[in-house]
């Protein structure tokens, strides 16, 4: 079956760090485009940061130099490594699966929690 | 990049149609074939209910329908149920060297 599965959120106090992680079942890592996309409680959807197949990595601007995409090929696992936090980061992170051709999001996990507060 | 500009609410009785709109820019809806719509249960994860403006994925039922023009795309539920109130985002690639992608705000639908 395919799925993701997230872990690693927790609480964190403002300017700490966190790194979360992401576990695909029954496809490659390695061989899709991956993106983590959050949700702030009572918020909408904003995308953050995507790995692609190639390597190519971008990050949004509300994130970009704080946090590090990367992935574990050989463990088929995907990781967003969170520094600097604030308290605007606390959200949901939900692990995503992009389609490369049609260019949407076909495979959601269920998202972990992460809360920034002193 | 600015979010996509959809409506917070909107409401329609059972059996009855309502249309949702997602209003973006030239350089992402109107640019591209490739707006998404996701639809959210509350606690749930976001699921896929439209790609490539127009496209259902297997399994989302035909009473859900994606369209575009110009700048603005939508996304019309017919035939509304009580299961269908939930939130509704849509996305858009947006090819940007730096930020490929930009979802709207989200829409709550609610069945009357």
């Amino acid at each position: 079956e395919l799925q993701v599965a997230e872990s690693g959120g927790g609480l964190v106090q403002p300017g700490g760090s966190l790194r979360l992680s992401c576990e695909a079942s029954g496809f490659r890592v390695s061989s899709n485009y991956m993106s983590w996309v959050r949700q702030a409680p009572g918020k909408g959807l904003e995308w953050v940061s995507v790995l692609y197949s190639g390597g190519r990595i971008y990050y949004a601007d509300s994130v970009r130099g704080r946090f590090t995409i990367s992935r574990d090929d050989s463990n088929n696992m995907l990781y967003l490594q969170m520094s600097g936090l604030r308290v605007e980061d606390t959200a949901v992170y939900f692990c995503v699966r992009e389609d490369g051709d049609d260019w949407y999001f076909d495979l959601w996990g269920r998202g972990t929690l992460v809360t920034v507060s002193s | 990049q600015s979010a996509l500009t959809q409506p917070p609410s909107t409401s329609g009785s059972p059996g009855q149609s309502v249309t949702i709109s997602c209003t973006g820019t030239s350089s992402d809806v109107g640019g591209y074939n490739y707006v998404s719509w996701y639809q959210q249960h509350p606690g749930k994860a976001p699921k896929l209910i439209i790609y490539a403006v127009t496209k259902r994925p297997s399994g989302v039922p035909d009473r859900f329908s994606g369209s575009k023009s110009g700048n603005t795309a939508s996304l019309t539920v017919s035939g509304l149920q009580a299961e269908d109130e939930a939130d509704y985002y849509c996305c858009s690639f947006v090819g940007s060297r730096d930020i490929p992608w930009v979802f709207g705000g989200g829409t709550k639908l609610t069945v009357l």
